[in-house]
């Protein structure tokens, strides 16, 4: 079944502790991008990568890395976490023709920083 | 950055009514999207819309793109409770290859 699969799905943690959101698509998508979507913002973009070893800023990207050492898979990394990153995290991938092209969505990350 | 204006914000109707949301920006766009989001789940693609004054059905949907590029509107005739869910648009521009723009969403509930 094509997907993309987000882990872990819910987490609480604590300020300053680092946290990794994984994201693995098997589609083998070249475009892969995180989002986060906060009530009444919507969902703004974080990063996002072309394609292998090429990650760039989206709109909210202080305070997050990403990676992208594989084609399959384009983690989101936390270094120092804080309450303003709170939030409910979405990963997505699409093959070519990003633009016009579909995205697929994980179902969701739901970040707690206390 | 560029930003899509959804509104409604929130829109409550009874099951049978037309309902129609509206997406609009003071800039062009390369494409424009729609997706519907339910509860504990991602967005999911409705449509694409990639040329001004396109207008594309889906069932009981109605996608128009405005023949500038700027706007887009979704039209749903006789809605029924499974249409409730949050619904995205999302704008993508010529030279910002890989950022895809999302308006904020209207929030739809159609009660039986």
């Amino acid at each position: 079944e094509a997907q993309v699969t987000q882990n872990p799905r819910y987490l609480i943690t604590v300020t300053g502790k680092k946290l990794t959101v994984t994201c693995s698509q098997n589609m083998n998508h070249e475009y892969m991008s995180w989002y986060r979507q906060d009530p009444g913002l919507g969902l703004r973009q974080i990063y996002y990568s072309m394609n292998v070893e090429v990650t760039d800023k989206g709109d909210v990207p202080e305070g997050y890395k990403v990676s992208r050492k594989e084609k399959r898979n384009f983690p989101l990394i936390l270094e120092s976490p804080s309450p303003n990153q709170t939030s409910l995290y979405f990963c997505a991938s699409s093959g070519t023709g990003y633009l016009s092209g579909e995205l697929f969505f994980g179902e969701g990350s739901r970040l707690t920083v206390l | 950055t560029q930003l899509l204006e959804q509104s409604p914000q929130f829109l409550s109707i009874q099951e049978g009514e037309n309902l129609t949301v509206y997406c609009n920006s003071s800039s062009v766009f390369s494409s424009l999207q729609w997706y519907r989001q339910e509860p504990g789940e991602g967005p999911v693609l409705l449509v694409t819309v990639v040329t001004g004054g396109e207008v594309k059905k889906l069932k009981r949907l109605t996608f128009q793109f405005g023949d500038a590029r700027k706007d887009s509107s979704l039209h749903i005739t006789a809605a029924q409770p499974g249409d409730t869910g949050l619904y995205l648009c999302a704008g993508a521009h010529q030279d910002s290859w890989g950022k895809l723009q999302f308006g904020a969403g209207t929030q739809v509930v159609v009660t039986p």
